[in-house]
């Protein structure tokens, strides 16, 4: 199957900038998304971005997609400790499936 | 207002105890699809179903069975669990790039 990558943990201090970045396979991926999911929580949906867009800005949301290289980033600005969660990367792929991420542990410290 | 449920959201059950968890949702999604969370491994897709009474394997569904005889409901059923299908379980229903997840089923097998 197509594989989604993702380093697993992050580290930021309180109002820097947080980067996760996420590699992907599968280059007729359509669209790509970041979830959020809080210790005991479900799934929330960040954002997406459509495989021909390059760039997407959302309030402290910047998302990057360089599709020649198939890397997926998502860049959060004055990182908050509510901020802290788990963010998953994923994809769909030509057969309309999700692939996800395992995952990057974010955690804000002050 | 939109939405996929799931039931149970907590269960505790014994090796070898058929157990099912329902799935509902109201906005008529022909997708479906059922995953499971585990540590360092993201979501893994179980089963899903393109319409009713189409169902197909997804990466991880040794073990599970579902059934799709309606729109709305599509059931993961466990027909003898065992410990190592303790996980988190979410269902989805999507419409072209718009997914909706439930809440989640936290399930332990003992």
């Amino acid at each position: 199957g197509e594989d989604v990558e993702q380093s697993l943990f992050l580290s930021v201090r309180e109002g820097d900038s947080s980067v996760i970045n996420c590699t992907y396979t599968d280059s007729s991926s359509t669209y790509l998304y970041w979830y959020k999911q809080e210790p005991g929580a479900g799934l929330q949906l960040l954002t997406y971005i459509f495989s021909n867009m390059d760039m997407k800005q959302d309030q402290r949301l910047t998302v990057l997609l360089n599709k020649k290289d198939k890397h997926l980033s998502l860049r959060i600005a004055d990182t908050q400790t509510g901020d802290s969660a788990i963010y998953f990367c994923a994809e769909i792929d030509s057969w309309g499936k999700l692939q996800f991420g395992a995952g990057t542990q974010v955690v804000v410290t002050p | 207002e939109a939405q996929v449920t799931q039931n149970p959201r907590y269960l505790i059950t014994v090796t070898g105890k058929k157990l099912t968890v329902t799935c509902s949702q109201n906005m008529n999604h022909e997708y479906m699809s059922w995953y499971r969370q585990d540590p360092g491994l993201g979501l893994r897709q179980i089963y899903y179903s393109m319409n009713v009474e189409v169902t197909d394997k997804g990466d991880v569904p040794e073990g599970y069975k579902v059934s799709r005889k309606e729109k709305r409901n599509f059931p993961l059923i466990l027909e003898s669990p065992s410990p190592n299908q303790t996980s988190l379980y979410f269902c989805a229903s999507r419409l072209g790039n718009t997914i909706y997840f439930g809440e989640g089923s936290w399930l332990t097998v003992v």
